[in-house]
């Protein structure tokens, strides 16, 4: 059964930082692993989609990278501003090629 | 907006009452899944369509819960005799199904439910 599980659970940094969020997965069998943001009570607005045989992808200024074979992806800010503070969650498709199956996701707090 | 809406926001309802919930995905999209989100939690998949065709369905539908897609547009996902632990975000997401595995899954705002 495939778990997806995200570190940190909460992060607070001022802004202008950088910083990495981590997401595991406990199945390298995966066809995309995809980052959304989600601001309180809303829903999920997607962020970056990683093909199985892509190795990373950009948009401005965030950055995602993905391991399949370690079952590992990190999403990097870069010069984080406090409009970044939302909840970023990652998710992977499951064997079927059906649903995603989602992480607890990362709570992210951007100081001004 | 990403272009899927859902209605209603926000549905309070007393326990043992039926509810019932619609999406209308993007147009041209013909994939449309429903998924339930508690606080703290990630979204949990429940369902999703090929057109018209219920595919796939989680253990986590129980048979309190059905969902239809008619003709192959919007759908409806219906709870009956709910429970407290109904309570819960219901989101619903669409997308194209081009190539084999899970394109880029477009999301509602959601329907926030809370049984008393």
């Amino acid at each position: 059964k495939q778990e997806v599980t995200q570190i940190p659970a909460a992060l607070s940094v001022p802004e202008g930082e950088n910083l990495v969020l981590n997401c595991s997965f406990t199945d390298s069998a995966i066809y995309n692993l995809q980052w959304f943001r989600q601001d309180p009570g809303k829903g999920l607005t997607s962020l970056l989609l990683i093909q199985s045989s892509q190795r990373e992808q950009t948009s401005g200024r965030l950055n995602a990278s993905l391991d399949k074979s370690s079952g590992r992806s990190t999403l990097y800010i870069a010069a984080s501003q406090p409009g970044d503070s939302a909840t970023y969650l990652c998710a992977v498709d499951n064997q079927a090629g059906t649903a995603l199956i989602f992480g607890k996701g990362t709570t992210l707090s951007v100081s001004s | 907006d990403t272009g899927v809406s859902q209605d209603p926001r926000h549905k309070i309802t007393k326990r043992g009452q039926n509810v019932t919930f619609r999406c209308d995905p993007i147009s041209e999209h013909n994939r449309l899944y429903w998924y339930r989100q508690t606080l703290g939690q990630g979204p949990e998949f429940l369902t999703y369509f090929q057109n018209e065709a219920q595919l796939e369905k989680s253990r986590l539908l129980s048979d309190r819960f059905s969902a239809e897609r008619p003709k192959g547009s919007f759908s409806t996902l219906e709870i009956q005799r709910t429970e407290q632990g109904d309570s819960a975000m219901y989101l619903c997401a669409s997308t194209i199904a081009r190539t084999a595995g899970t394109d880029t899954q477009y999301f509602g705002p959601g329907t926030r439910l809370t049984v008393l």
